[in-house]
């Protein structure tokens, strides 16, 4: 079986201050995982994935996150946050081997203050 | 949120009606998917489907049911047997070759019972 832990309900962060949403996983094997952000009332958009390789993935909109394989983390960052990422944050997870499907956490909530 | 429509964008069902859902992509994708949104609960993944008719069930397929007739549409249809459909559907689609592939999603349907 494989899970995604989102351990913050919330994020609150002022405008031009990093900001950091978590991630830990649990996969057989190695996995392939997954940031998505979702605006109000609006489909998933994809924002960056882990494959291999550089344990640091960059994405669309400055956003970067860090494989940590020892921790089981993903952990989605930015330099600097705009009051325009305020959103809601899901990470996903799926084995590297055979087929699975893709399991999302329940979320962040992202709340960016001006 | 690319070439997949979704529709209605709201629906509004009675008590022991069935409704279906829309989903057409025009990405060429192999594989579609349709998850139900609650809040805090993230996405859970209600069917999906890999090629042509066929598709298998996911987490929560009781009450739910699917076609896959043309590789353009996967229409879901929420039966009367599901006791709780108040929920916002998201239907997405990928290309199933390579594991590591993003899903697409599509704007959602947002299906209420009266």
């Amino acid at each position: 079986a494989q899970s995604v832990a989102q351990p913050e309900d919330q994020v609150n962060v002022a405008e031009g201050n990093p900001l950091t949403v978590k991630c830990t996983y649990s996969v057989s094997g190695n996995p392939y995982l997954f940031w998505y952000v979702q605006y109000p009332n609006r489909g998933l958009q994809f924002l960056l994935k882990y494959i291999t390789g550089d344990n640091l993935v960059k994405g669309s909109y400055g956003f970067e996150a860090e494989f940590n394989k020892s921790q089981t983390s993903f952990h989605l960052k930015k330099p600097s946050a705009l009051v325009s990422d305020s959103a809601l944050y899901f990470c996903a997870v799926r084995r590297d081997s055979g087929y699975s499907t893709l399991t999302f956490g329940k979320g962040t909530m992202l709340l960016v203050s001006p | 949120d690319g070439g997949i429509t979704q529709s209605p964008k709201y629906l509004f069902r009675k008590e022991g009606q069935n409704v279906t859902l829309s989903c057409e992509q025009n990405l060429n994708h192999d594989a579609m998917y349709w998850y139900r949104q609650d809040p805090g609960q993230g996405l859970r993944l209600i069917y999906y489907s890999q090629i042509v008719n066929d598709f298998q069930k996911g987490d929560i397929a009781e009450g739910y049911s699917v076609s896959r007739e043309k590789k353009e549409s996967f229409p879901l249809t929420v039966t009367s047997a599901q006791k709780n459909p108040t929920a916002f559907y998201l239907c997405a689609s990928s290309t199933p070759s390579g594991r590591y592939n993003e899903q697409f999603f599509g704007p959602g349907t947002r299906l209420t019972v009266l």
